[in-house]
């Protein structure tokens, strides 16, 4: 059974620090997706990652994904409130997402 | 137009009624979408449609029944749920199924409450 974990489960962070979220999964894809989820709210799309050594960049959040190693990475430079929230990555399987266990983000002052 | 539409936002039901959730697109997309989400969980696949036709149930208890009318489409009727049941409903659309790689677009998610 595919399984998708990631790491931290709660990140605290103040503002203006960096940090790293890791998604480790345990089968062969080379299909990956980062969403973000506010409280109450629906799933946001991120970033997808379609093929090994796949980076993509948005604002202060920066996606990587290693298909050999099976691990996705959300970097986070310079952190604001703003991007307080619970971040989910999702390995695709060709005919489903598996989500992984979520990282719920607090960014304070 | 990228949106995925789901009615209705709220809904708080008996045990003994019977209820249906709507989620619509209008992307042309041909893969879509239900899950079932807790509180602080990740996202749960239900079930998923390509083409209108069932192509995955996750072993759902029969008291979800999905409908796909048409391509636009999809329904999730309900009766006789639990308190257990109790959760936020996503909808989700992609561009096809077949081999992968397409990016899902959820809607904004039925809050249900049952009592």
């Amino acid at each position: 059974e595919l399984k998708v974990e990631q790491n931290p489960l709660f990140l605290s962070m103040q503002e203006g620090k960096n940090y790293t979220i890791y998604c480790n999964y345990s089968t062969t894809s080379d299909r990956l997706y980062w969403y973000r989820q506010d409280p109450g709210k629906s799933l946001e799309s991120l970033f997808v990652l379609l093929s090994n050594g796949a980076v993509k960049q948005e604002g202060r959040l920066m996606a990587s994904l290693d298909t050999k190693a099976r691990l996705s990475t959300l970097h986070i430079t310079a952190a604001v409130h703003d991007l307080s929230a619970t971040y989910f990555c999702a390995v695709d399987t060709t005919d489903k997402l598996i989500f992984g266990t979520g990282t719920r983000l607090q960014v304070f002052p | 137009d990228t949106e995925v539409t789901q009615t209705p936002k709220h809904l708080v039901m008996g045990m003994t009624n019977k209820k249906s959730l709507k989620c619509e697109q209008h992307m042309g997309h041909r893969a879509m979408y239900w899950y079932k989400q807790k509180a602080k969980k990740p996202p749960e696949l239900m079930f998923v449609y390509s083409y209108e036709k069932l192509s995955i149930n996750e072993s759902v208890p029969s008291r979800f029944s999905p409908e796909c009318p048409n391509s636009s489409l999809l329904n999730l009727h309900l009766h006789a749920l639990q308190p257990e049941d109790s959760a936020l409903y996503l909808c989700a659309s992609s561009q096809d199924l077949a081999t992968g790689g397409y990016e899902q677009y959820f809607g904004p998610g039925t809050r249900l409450t049952v009592t």
